[in-house]
């Protein structure tokens, strides 16, 4: 099976801009997770799509969003960029959500505001 | 509030000998937890987790409730072990919660 995609793998966007990020999960995957990796805070969650719904968001502001698409790929978007998004972005997906526990991990999208 | 806290930011070991990872967690309920590895140049997998109680590529871990701790131990490290190591909480399937991550060094 191939694994997670993300595109584009680099993204270079001044402040103010918006952006959006798509990832593709494993076929057969239907929950896709969305992470933000910074040296200064780690991974931290932001949100998980389960068959097009949200079912679980982390502790970011409303500048971040995203959804899901009939065939489980899902994109990510954040508005009015600030510097401190900057940042590695990844994806996962499982088969069944986050209760089937075993994660699969993309490559991630590097993210750089200036 | 559910935290993972790993006090190793730089773990070095030499070959053959004993490696231990720290993990301690904070959540009041029945926690499910896990560790994951990011090897050079590869993505972030998962290593193992609580509940099947196996041992993956010589490691191991215990949850142990009194003490809030998943610490991961191998007997002999190996060269190959190199990498960074996340150890995750995720209450009742929800919202994983990472630790901030031990990068574990494997001298020859």
């Amino acid at each position: 099976k191939a694994g997670v995609t993300q595109t584009p793998r680099y993204l270079i966007k001044t402040r103010g801009q918006q952006v959006t990020l798509s990832c593709s999960p494993i076929s057969g995957h239907r929950s896709v997770s969305w992470y933000q990796q910074t040296p200064g805070q780690g991974l931290q969650f932001l949100f998980e799509y389960f068959s097009e719904t949200q079912r679980n968001k982390g502790n970011f502001p409303g500048r971040f969003s995203g959804r899901q698409f009939s065939n489980s790929r899902s994109e990510m978007n954040v508005s009015t960029l600030e510097l401190g998004d900057s940042a590695l972005y990844l994806c996962a997906s499982s088969s069944t959500g986050l209760r089937s526990y075993e994660q699969y991990f993309g490559p991630g999208t590097r993210l750089t505001v200036t | 509030a559910q935290r993972v806290t790993q006090p190793e930011k730089l773990l070095s070991v030499f070959k053959g000998a004993p490696v231990e990872l720290k993990c301690n967690y904070s959540y009041s309920g029945s926690p499910e937890l896990f560790w994951y590895v990011q090897y050079s140049r590869q993505r972030l997998q998962l290593l193992l987790r609580h509940i099947s109680r196996e041992s993956i590529k010589g490691f191991t871990a215990d949850l142990n409730k009194g003490e809030t701790s998943f610490h991961l131990k191998k007997p002999f490290a190996q060269e190959e072990d190199s990498a960074m190591y996340y150890c995750a909480l995720s209450p009742q399937g929800q919202n994983f919660v990472f630790g901030p991550g031990t990068r574990l060094s494997v001298l020859p």
